[in-house]
């Protein structure tokens, strides 16, 4: 079965750079989560999507962004990086109602 | 918001026994509650999960109960096996479609 699918896998980056987080939900589902992980640490909810409009936002930086496509794909924008902004970055999707499934996550490096 | 207490944080089995996670929630208009399982350098995979409706629910080896009361709920694990060993984490979202609240994660050793 499709899974959901993150790009890139590994990314490294300076400080102060900006990143873009990429993620493909399983087909026909319509919401998009964004979490961040940090080492040894439970998965913290960032800001999600339902049908390309923002539905909840959660602890996510005002130097971070992100939105979802008429594609349903949606994209994490990450801007002047700080190295507490090193972490895992998981997206999840769903169809509306029903449970998230989790992508392989990101793993941001910041320098 | 929501605030998800989990325990223990280390949990160390031998092969065959039983293992219990328990979580604690605050927030009563929470009504989903799903139990993933994370291996290293992987997502975290959904392996069950419960609704507010529902006092437990059993999928083979994995149980999970339910006391809305009390707002607490357990994941139970029997006849552990190696590959059970990971990290598990609770979590409690007021609906199955909306942002999940983590618990801190128990980190489950089964030893052979």
């Amino acid at each position: 079965a499709a899974g959901v699918i993150q790009s890139p896998r590994h990314l490294i980056k300076e400080k102060r750079e900006t990143a873009t987080l990429k993620c493909y939900p399983i087909p026909r589902h319509d919401t998009v989560y964004w979490y961040q992980q940090g080492p040894g640490q439970d998965p913290q909810f960032l800001i999600s999507f339902y049908e390309k409009m923002q539905s909840d936002k959660g602890s996510i930086p005002d130097r971070f962004s992100a939105q979802q496509f008429s594609d349903y794909h949606s994209e994490l924008n990450m801007s002047s990086l700080e190295l507490g902004d090193s972490a895992l970055y998981f997206c999840a999707s769903s169809r509306s109602g029903t449970e998230q499934f989790f992508g392989p996550g990101t793993r941001l490096t910041v320098l | 918001g929501e605030n998800v207490e989990q325990h223990p944080s280390t949990l160390s089995v031998q092969e065959g026994d039983s293992a219990v996670i328990k979580c604690t929630y605050s927030d009563s208009a929470s009504n989903y509650f799903p139990w993933y399982k994370q291996e290293l350098g992987k997502g975290p995979q959904l392996i069950i999960d419960i609704r507010s409706n529902v006092g437990e629910k059993k999928d083979q080896r994995i149980a999970v109960t339910l006391n809305k009361t009390a707002k607490h709920f357990s994941l139970h694990i029997t006849e552990t096996q190696p590959e059970d060993s990971a990290v598990y984490f609770c979590a409690a979202s007021e609906t199955n479609a909306g942002k999940s609240t983590f618990g801190d994660g128990t980190t489950l050793t089964v030893k052979p």
